[in-house]
């Protein structure tokens, strides 16, 4: 049973423009959502996070969207540039665990030139 | 600053051989330590974690065990491999909860 799904596997996107990354969570527990970027052969990269009293958190280019009546959130990238291409993991930890993460299976994003 | 430090990278394993994964944190003191396992195709599984020394929480059962014999060292290892402990290991630290994990590098274990 898996608690947190990203439906899309791939995902391609053009230089300059946005890219969205979407994870859906089924726990209701859930309290803490993370993004980890992963290139080939190297462990995931923390990306950014939100905790479940917020709905937006920005970094640069990066921005994460809490919907918690719909269990989703999404990452949004822009502008999008090469070196974004990698595969984005999901996250979410429950409120009162130790904080040992639940990853979904990964989205890969692939960004033209 | 922190960092983590993982070994081998890679290793090529018959079946039935023993196992021994190391991951040492520097620049930190009881971080939460973890070993995750990510299978081709698959997303990350949380294999092993660890609030203390000596404490060790098993998430799935399987042919492998963890130890965790000081602070900032920790152990995954098997007394006779399988065929499908194959994957990338993945091990991190946390400082708390709710704060992000930081991963190694991975280990690619390969058994023939």
């Amino acid at each position: 049973d898996q608690q947190v799904k990203q439906n899309s596997p791939s995902l391609s996107v053009q230089e300059g423009r946005i890219s969205i990354l979407n994870c859906d969570y089924t726990n209701s527990m859930f309290d803490y959502f993370l993004w980890y970027k992963k290139y080939p052969a190297e462990g995931p990269t923390f990306l950014i996070s939100i905790s479940s009293i917020k709905d937006k958190n920005e970094d640069g280019r990066f921005t994460v969207f809490l919907n918690k009546s719909a269990k989703h959130l999404s990452l949004h990238i822009v502008p999008s540039q090469p070196g974004d291409s990698a595969v984005y993991f999901c996250a979410a930890s429950e409120e009162g665990s130790q904080g040992n993460l639940i990853f979904g299976k990964g989205t890969k994003l692939s960004v033209k030139p | 600053s922190q960092t983590i430090h993982q070994w081998p990278a890679t290793l090529v394993q018959p079946v039935g051989s023993p196992l021994s994964l190391e991951c040492t944190v520097e620049g930190t003191s009881n971080p939460n330590l973890y070993w995750y396992r990510q299978a081709a195709g698959r997303g990350l599984q949380l294999l092993f974690y660890s609030v203390g020394i000596g404490q060790i929480s098993s998430e799935v059962p399987q042919n492998l065990s963890a130890s965790r014999p000081q602070d900032r060292q920790f152990i995954l290892s098997s007394k006779k491999l399988l065929l499908s402990d194959s994957g990338f290991y993945l091990c991190a630290w946390q400082s708390g909860p709710n704060s992000p994990l930081h991963f190694g590098n991975g280990t690619r274990l390969t058994v023939t």
